[in-house]
């Protein structure tokens, strides 16, 4: 089952770029998370926002929460090619036991 | 950081034949773990969330005989997919949480499944 629904699908910038990426959720939930994945590798990491927080940054990612219509975005800055990857939003579905369902995720090429 | 390993990254095994899949927490106890499958280009499907000494919940449309799921430990969860077939190929990814719920959540670096 998927819970969050990223847009756009597929994403294409220039280096120096911003870039941002979008995710819509259905359920309540305690928090959202966002990931990155090198292709063929596992999941990296990048930020958790709870739901009682709207913004949160970390070095060149900017995270937003809106609950009110359940959604979430995630900027880039200063984009490189290095951070060419498959990004995914991640909820809990506001469950006890941090059961994380995904969206189907954004595809990111940064072009040098 | 917290860190999940899983073994092995990578495995060819035969139809039929039955192929098991680790995942560790490294430093840190993990109660629940659960087990992911991505097809390629696709996002991450939960197939069950791996409960420490009790029977794994599986999500609906996963066969429990197909997919079985042991977590002996509180640092240890398997997955062993039983008399593999073709369409069983792809990447498996566990991930487990450090300390209490709505914490960080961490992943594996996952294992590639090919039926031949």
């Amino acid at each position: 089952s998927q819970q969050g629904e990223e847009d756009p699908q597929a994403l294409s910038i220039q280096e120096g770029e911003n870039a941002t990426m979008n995710c819509s959720y259905k359920t309540s939930i305690n928090n959202l998370q966002w990931y990155r994945q090198n292709s063929g590798r596992g999941l990296v990491h990048l930020i958790l926002i709870r739901s009682n927080e709207r913004e949160k940054h970390s070095g060149r990612l900017r995270v937003t929460l809106d609950t009110s219509k359940k959604s979430s975005s995630l900027l880039i800055t200063a984009s490189r090619a290095a951070d060419t990857a498959s990004y995914f939003c991640a909820t809990d579905g506001g469950t006890s036991y941090d059961k994380v369902i995904f969206g189907p995720g954004t595809s990111l090429s940064v072009i040098p | 950081g917290a860190v999940v390993s899983q073994h092995p990254s990578r495995v060819i095994c035969k139809s039929g034949t039955s192929v098991k899949i680790e995942c560790r927490s490294l430093d840190f106890q993990a109660t629940t773990m659960f087990w992911y499958r991505q097809f390629p280009k696709k996002s991450l499907m939960l197939m069950a969330t791996s409960n420490e000494g009790s029977k794994a919940t599986y999500e609906q449309g996963v066969e429990k005989d197909k997919f079985l799921i042991n977590h002996a430990s509180l640092t240890l969860s398997t997955l062993t997919v039983t008399s593999a077939h073709p369409e069983d190929s792809s990447f498996y990814i566990c991930s487990a949480v450090q300390g209490v719920a709505g914490n960080t959540i961490y992943f594996g670096e996952g294992s590639w499944l090919t039926v031949v």
